[in-house]
């Protein structure tokens, strides 16, 4: 019962241009939204977060938005860097939290 | 601050055997929890505590896999035994409390041969 999906295994865009990556989920009842960042051999990283009271959160380069009606999410990343290069995972959260499988983006110099 | 940290980074074994995995969250945290994360998918839960009580183990297979906090600190998990289709990585986090950001350790690659 996959509730979190990210249906791009993959992205690659230019160094400087925008990165955007996607995820839907099914669960209405999920109030939290999470992305993290995970390199080679370490564990996933936070990277940003939205409350479902909220449509957009913007930390430096980094942009989430979140479309409740679509149970629709993504993540802009502006301007893409090389060392953005990574696994992008999607979570969901009411109680417990529902991961996507992944994006990796690759940034090209 | 120092992070959550796991140990072994990685085990090899072979089936029938048993393992455990160690865990030592981020100091002050007083939810933890233990993920299995298969090739090309995402976390996916198989304990929570809070404290030193499992508010959810539904995920846990229970005739081979079990988990301890005690003092509600450190946290360790088994497998007894081991089976081939265990291999994955074991991902231990931690959070202030539940349904926010969680922070997660390095995790341990498991093999089983």
């Amino acid at each position: 019962d996959q509730q979190v999906k990210q249906n791009s295994p993959s992205l690659s865009v230019q160094e400087g241009r925008i990165s955007i990556l996607n995820c839907d989920y099914t669960n209405s009842m999920f109030d939290y939204f999470l992305w993290y960042k995970k390199y080679p051999a370490e564990g996933p990283t936070f990277l940003i977060s939205i409350s479902s009271i909220k449509d957009k959160n913007e930390d430096g380069r980094f942009t989430v938005f979140l479309n409740k009606s679509a149970k629709h999410l993504s993540l802009h990343i502006v301007p893409s860097q090389p060392g953005d290069s990574a696994v992008y995972f999607c979570a969901a959260s009411y109680n417990d939290m529902r991961f996507g499988a992944g994006t990796r983006l690759t940034v090209k110099p | 601050e120092a992070g959550v940290v796991q140990s072994p980074r990685y085990k090899i074994i072979e089936k029938k055997q048993p393992v455990a995995f160690w865990c030592n969250p981020i100091s002050g945290h007083n939810t933890l929890y233990w993920y299995l994360q298969n090739l090309g998918q995402g976390p996916e839960l198989l304990i929570r505590y809070e404290n030193e009580e499992a508010v959810d183990d539904s995920q846990l297979p229970k005739d081979r896999f079990s988990a301890e906090r005690l003092k509600g600190v450190d946290s360790t998990l088994k497998i007894q035994p081991a089976e081939l289709g265990d291999s994955a990585v074991y991902l231990c986090a931690s959070s202030l409390k539940t349904g926010i950001e969680q922070y997660f350790g390095p995790g341990t690659r498991l093999t089983v041969t």
